[in-house]
């Protein structure tokens, strides 16, 4: 089936610092969602994005749909302990799809 | 809090016996999903259902799991005879229609022993 590939996998940042995570496919996504998932809950949507090109924020979090429709990126500006958690890109690949495709996720540690 | 609400939020079940998930979705939203997330891993698509319709089960295994979504009351998924690779997180997500934003409730872990 489908995948998205995540990268990275993980990462250690220092509070303060800026983060970036991107999101690859070998298919075209009509539209990208970001979500968070912190441990014991479901996942929570940041941001989505429907349009190739489109830049879209929310607060620190910018997000990007690429031009070639097969990828995203996310970043988080001036990190804190709370943007801990994993972050999971899905997309949805065109009129009348509803089946979320997930990737496996970038580990976000913050040291303070 | 009008999100969407799982419950049991743990669920511990012997191999052999039935495990039933439910999910009542958000205010207003008539469409469901179920997914399935291993450790480590994303959220992989299991079932899309309507009010009383099944519109989509290509991501459940066809033996031993059944979800509906009846007129009145939450969504079920339904597990019989459970073994010990059904342990795993599983995610309900509700919508207003079939492309819009998916939300997610807080899920329900099932372990089989």
């Amino acid at each position: 089936g489908q995948q998205l590939n995540q990268s990275p996998q993980s990462m250690f940042i220092q509070e303060g610092e800026d983060v970036s995570m991107n999101c690859t496919s070998s298919s075209i996504f009509n539209t990208w969602l970001w979500y968070k998932q912190e441990p014991g809950e479901g996942p929570v949507l940041l941001i989505a994005l429907y349009k190739a090109g489109e830049l879209t924020s929310n607060g620190r979090l910018t997000a990007q749909f690429g031009i070639t429709r097969k990828d995203s990126f996310l970043n988080i500006s001036a990190s804190i302990p709370s943007d801990v958690g994993i972050y999971f890109c899905a997309g949805l690949r065109g009129a009348g799809s509803y089946q979320l495709t997930f990737g496996k996720g970038t580990k976000l540690s913050v040291i303070p | 809090n009008a999100g969407v609400m799982q419950n049991p939020r743990h669920l511990v079940r012997r191999r052999g016996q039935e495990a039933r998930l439910r999910c009542s979705p958000m205010k207003g939203h008539s469409h469901v999903y179920w997914y399935r997330q291993l450790p480590e891993e994303g959220l992989k698509f299991m079932v899309y259902l309507q009010k009383e319709n099944i519109i989509d089960e290509s991501g459940m295994p066809k033996e031993r799991f059944s979800a509906e979504f009846p007129k009145e009351g939450p969504s079920i998924l339904r597990i019989q005879q459970v073994v010990r690779g059904d342990s795993a997180a599983y995610f309900c997500a509700s919508s207003p229609g079939p492309e819009a934003e998916q939300f997610f409730g807080p899920g329900t872990r099932l372990t089989v022993l």
